[in-house]
């Protein structure tokens, strides 16, 4: 069973602080890992993905990937209210034939 | 540019009724797929389609049937509801299929209510 562990939250960051989320895997064979943002009541949106070892950077955005822990990570600086919102951490294999497996997802409250 | 486009936004069936949800999207991608979303369930794939032409099942597709009418509409099928089948549902599309950044559109949902 491939599984995408996340802590369901909530989390909760006063306006301004850094939010930090977490992303655990089990299938070593995970080639790429992406961070969904949903709303409540909406559906999800892809905010960033990450295949390499290592930071990657995009606006306030930070995910870090540790392929030898099997861990992904998402940072939010400077968290605004807009912010609060559920992530859905997903991971996928290579090739064709495999799908995204998703995680339940943490939600996040920022704090005015 | 509409995207992914579902109908209905809401329906309650009672036990035993079928229904069709209807999906359609005008990104020309050549993947669509059916997802569920259950309350600390996360999200659940329930079929897919990797083009026009094919379909196959993902991890929840018992009590479902779909249908890739063209390359735009895939549509998601219950025959008999059943109350465990209450959930939001949820299609998309990906362009760069099987690419290590595919990126999935979902539509907006479908809140379905079996009682």
């Amino acid at each position: 069973q491939k599984e995408v562990e996340q802590n369901s939250g909530p989390l909760s960051v006063p306006e301004g602080a850094i939010a930090s989320l977490n992303c655990t895997y089990s299938d070593r064979g995970s080639q790429s890992f992406f961070w969904y943002r949903q709303y409540s009541g909406k559906s999800p949106e892809l905010i960033m993905f990450i295949y390499s070892n290592g930071d990657k950077e995009d606006g306030r955005f930070t995910a870090q990937l540790n392929k030898a822990s099997q861990y992904v990570s998402l940072l939010i600086r400077d968290s605004q209210p807009s912010d609060s919102a559920t992530y859905l951490c997903a991971v996928k294999r290579g090739g064709s034939n495999y799908k995204l497996t998703f995680g339940k997802g943490t939600l996040l409250t920022v704090n005015p | 540019n509409a995207g992914v486009t579902q109908t209905p936004k809401f329906q309650v069936l009672k036990t035993g009724q079928s229904m069709t949800l209807q999906c359609a999207q005008d990104m020309n991608h050549n993947s669509m797929y059916w997802y569920r979303q259950d309350p600390g369930m996360g999200l659940r794939l329930i079929y897919y389609s990797a083009s026009e032409g094919t379909t196959d099942k993902g991890e929840v597709p018992n009590g479902y049937n779909v249908s890739r009418l063209n390359k735009r509409e895939f549509s998601l099928r219950l025959e008999s509801a059943a109350p465990s089948q209450t959930s939001v549902y949820f299609c998309a599309s990906s362009d760069l299929q099987g690419e290590t950044n595919e990126k999935l559109f979902f539509g907006s949902g479908t809140q379905l209510s079996v009682l």
